[in-house]
């Protein structure tokens, strides 16, 4: 099963706001509200974020946010700050696998 | 609060066998989906292995065969039985789990595992 597709890099300056894209199939992404996304950075175990598409676990900062539409799903970070810099991943339930689907991975850098 | 603690990492030669262990407290690990997820240097997470609350087991096809999920529920841990180890599945390995369907909210740190002779 393939991976979902994020893009490999986005960058943003402290304060702006960045976006970055997860895309899958109906068959995952578009088919089901179970898309999730994590926070990673270097040589930590990965956080979560967002829950079923756009709901905040509690002690989330709300500058994180999430979408869908269609087969992309969308993670959303305003108000940019350095600590924001690290590695961002989707992860979706799919109905083609029995195992749920990780996205390649974007890395965020704060310039 | 929910913590998971894994330990058995290390260096280990190609063919050679490895169990982990993901330690849990705060929950109870066989009422919960527990996942195995795994990193190699540099790259992406990989969900690999998963264990449902009602028993079933599931396994990527890198290692199907190979790898085996299980439980003890009186020790309330999870492990990962490693036989044939490849050089590709040097990595960092996660447990974790969720607090409902299709998420994983806790992490435990992670070991490493290196293969290579």
């Amino acid at each position: 099963q393939s991976a979902l597709t994020q893009p490999a890099s986005v960058s943003g300056s402290p304060g702006q706001s960045i976006t970055i894209s997860c895309t899958g199939t109906s068959s995952d992404v578009g088919g089901y509200n179970y898309v999730s996304w994590y926070q990673q950075h270097p040589g930590k175990a990965p956080k979560l974020l967002i829950y079923e598409v756009s709901n905040r676990p509690s002690g989330v900062s709300n500058r994180f946010s999430g979408s869908k539409s269609g087969n992309t799903a969308s993670l959303t970070i305003s108000g940019l700050q350095a600590e924001d810099e690290a590695d961002y991943y989707c992860y979706s339930y799919t109905s083609s696998s029995t195992l749920d689907l990780f996205g390649g991975g974007t890395k965020l850098t704060v310039l | 609060e929910v913590q998971l603690v894994e330990s058995g990492g290390g260096l280990i030669q190609p063919g050679g066998s490895l169990r982990l262990s993901c330690a849990a407290s705060g929950f109870t690990v066989r009422s919960n989906s527990m996942t195995w997820v795994r990193q190699a240097p540099g790259m992406g997470l990989e969900c690999f292995s998963v264990v449902y609350s009602d028993g079933n087991t599931y396994y990527a096809d890198s290692v199907k065969g190979r790898f085996t999920i299980s439980r003890d529920n009186s020790k309330n841990t999870l492990y990962l039985q490693m036989n044939d180890l490849r050089a590709e599945d040097t990595a960092v390995y996660y447990c974790a789990t969720g607090s409902g369907s299709y998420r994983l909210d806790y992490w435990g740190q992670g070991t490493l595992v290196t293969v290579s002779s």
